[in-house]
């Protein structure tokens, strides 16, 4: 079974660029989830989906974050426009019914 | 929301002793706790979890206790191999209810 999918694995960008990255959940997952993880910290939850709809955004920055699931499968996660304290390594995450989660390798994001 | 407190920070052992991580939470209608552990420029894997109707799980060398009375619970690794060097995160519930708030983290170093 393929796991959760990322890219890019790596970003850098200047303050103020915008940027996007993309998730592929394990086969069959309703639930996706967007992680930040900042050097040296746990991962922090930014957004939660279920399907195509929102269930939890209350910490993503929605000012500058965005992010979407069109048809309940893929999703992105924008920044626009990023700021240095945006560095940090953006993970995905997918479960079924359970509670279980599986992880992708993440995307670092370096802001300049 | 949760708060999810997770000593020591770093940790340091032998090849073949034990080693053991623990976590608070603060949420006592909590009934789901993963361990993750976490590599240089991978994403978090899962190694072990257990649900609130269980004082203790194994598996090989991990184990997970488990005191909901106290609100913690506890990673258990025993005859320790250099490849367990890693970072250790805890984790528990939001509100939500399936999204994960995480401990800071347990950097693991296991030396021959």
């Amino acid at each position: 079974e393929a796991g959760v999918a990322q890219s890019p694995r790596y970003k850098i960008i200047e303050k103020r660029q915008s940027v996007a990255f993309w998730c592929n959940p394990i086969s069959g997952h309703a639930t996706l989830y967007w992680y930040q993880q900042i050097l040296g910290q746990g991962p922090k939850l930014l957004i939660q989906f279920q399907n195509n709809g929102v269930v939890d955004d209350s910490q993503l920055p929605k000012d500058r974050f965005s992010a979407e699931r069109l048809k309940g499968v893929d999703s992105t996660l924008k920044i626009q426009p990023a700021k240095l304290e945006d560095s940090a390594v953006y993970l995905c995450a997918s479960s079924s019914l359970t509670d279980t989660q599986y992880f992708g390798p993440g995307t670092r994001l370096t802001v300049l | 929301g949760e708060n999810v407190e997770q000593h020591p920070s770093t940790l340091s052992v032998q090849e073949g002793d034990s080693a053991v991580i623990k976590c608070t939470y603060s949420d006592s209608a909590s009934n789901y706790f993963p361990w993750y552990k976490q590599e240089l420029g991978k994403g978090p894997q899962l190694i072990i979890d257990i649900r609130s109707n269980v004082g203790e799980k194994k598996d090989q060398r991990i184990a997970v206790t488990l005191n909901k009375t106290a609100k913690h619970f506890s990673l258990h690794i025993t005859e320790t191999q250099p490849e367990d060097s890693a970072v250790y995160f805890c984790a528990a519930p939001t509100n939500s209810g399936y999204a994960l708030n995480f401990g800071k983290g347990t950097s693991l170093l296991v030396t021959p």
